[in-house]
Parts: C-alpha cells; sequence; structure tokens
C-alpha cells in the first residue's frame, strides 16, 4: 500500500486559514486520497476526498498536485471546534477489503 | 439517523476475563469495520466484514472473534482478556464503493487490569 507522510503537528490562529500538507510520492493511478479528521475522544470523521481534481465540500477544499504526489486540504477559516488530529489517507480502487489504513496524522491546535 | 452506534462506552476487564462489544448501525451499510487505537497510534484493523455471514481477519485480529449474522450488528468478542487488548476500539460501516466514505461509532475505552 502507497504510505502517506504528514507533519506531526500543525499551529493555527482563529478564523485564519489552514494548509495541511500530505506527502504521497508512490500513490498509484487507482488511488483515492481521503482526508478524516478525529476530535478528542470521538471517532474518526470523514471530511473530503479526491482522485484528481480539486475539490471543495462544506468543511474543506482538497487540492491534489498535478503529478498526484502531493496534496493540502484547506480549512478556510478555522474554529476551535476544527482542533483534531487530521489524517491523509489513500484508498485504492477496487480493494477488497475497504478498510483504511491510518498513520499517525496531523495534530491541528487552534488558538483563539 | 444514530449512524454507528458502540455499547458500553467504557469498560474495565480483568486478566482473562471475556466480553463482548456491541456495533449496530442503521444506514444499511454493506461493509462493516472494527479497529483498535492505541494512544498517540492511528487506527488498526481488527476483523472487516462485507455482508452478512461473511467476516474476514484484518491486521490485529489474534486475541478476537467477530460474527455477522444481520446487516446491522457487527459484534466483537474478546475471549481472555490481556493487557495488550487495552485499547480505543471503534467500529464504522460503509457502502461498498471506494469512493464512500466510512462511519465511525464514537468508540469503546477498554481497560484490562
Amino acid at each position: 500500500d502507497a504510505k502517506t507522510t504528514q507533519p506531526n503537528s500543525m499551529e493555527s490562529n482563529e478564523e485564519e486559514p489552514v494548509h495541511l500538507p500530505c506527502n504521497h510520492s508512490t500513490i498509484s493511478g487507482t488511488d483515492y486520497i481521503h482526508w478524516y479528521r478525529q476530535l478528542p475522544s470521538q471517532g474518526p470523521e470523514y471530511v473530503i476526498h479526491g482522485l484528481t481534481s480539486n475539490v471543495n465540500n462544506r468543511m474543506a477544499s482538497l487540492a491534489i498536485a498535478e503529478d498526484r504526489k502531493s496534496s493540502t486540504l484547506i480549512l478556510h477559516r478555522a474554529t476551535l471546534r476544527d482542533a483534531a488530529v487530521y489524517y491523509c489517507i489513500l484508498r485504492k480502487y477496487g480493494g477488497s477489503q475497504g478498510n483504511l489504513i491510518f498513520g499517525k496524522g496531523t495534530k491541528l491546535s487552534v488558538k483563539p | 439517523n444514530a449512524g454507528v452506534t458502540q455499547t458500553p462506552k467504557f469498560r474495565i476487564l480483568k486478566i482473562g476475563q471475556s466480553m463482548t462489544l456491541q456495533c449496530t448501525q442503521d444506514m444499511n451499510h454493506n461493509y462493516m469495520y472494527w479497529y483498535r487505537q492505541d494512544p498517540g497510534m492511528g487506527l488498526k484493523l481488527i476483523y472487516y466484514s462485507v455482508g452478512a455471514g461473511i467476516t474476514d481477519k484484518g491486521e490485529v485480529p489474534n486475541g478476537y472473534n467477530v460474527s455477522r449474522s444481520t446487516t446491522e450488528d457487527f459484534p466483537l468478542r474478546l475471549e481472555l482478556a490481556a493487557p495488550s487488548q487495552t485499547s480505543v476500539y471503534f467500529c464504522a460501516s460503509s457502502y461498498p464503493q471506494d469512493n464512500q466514505p466510512q462511519h465511525f461509532g464514537d468508540g469503546t475505552r477498554l481497560s484490562i487490569l
């Protein structure tokens, strides 16, 4: 399975944009890029996913590099509730199990 | 919608005891999963199921058993609890398509003393 690399931690100020990077240099053409986040004492929560094109939803935006070897999750205005561990995960299209392979993620702290 | 519901939320077991962690989902999802999360780490897959009557091992299945008699329920059984099984356990469910998100429960925090 292709691996992802994320910074261990990042800090942001409230109401400022946050860019969370993820490197996945060994990504294959059939890998989707998924982002999940885990708030303290809760289960992971789906944020967004994409394959090749940039994606937007109500929670965030996902910017995918043209060569697909990296991606960036963008939170447009961080709130205190966005403090969480963010996981960048590659999910292979056509995989029989469908499970997610979690790394350690990036712990985002948001300062008021 | 309740989504994925896990019970109990907390439990303390003695070494050698057994227990069943319950998981139920009301989204009619075919796929269900059990993960464990140790402190400061990501989640690891224990068992998964692609439908009623079908289960298979994940990355860390030793010491656990599962069954899937209905679409809604996917209980996880610990037969002889060991300190190494102290962890937070998460159940998840999803549709089978690869671009469908997984929905997680709030977890069961289990301590083996």
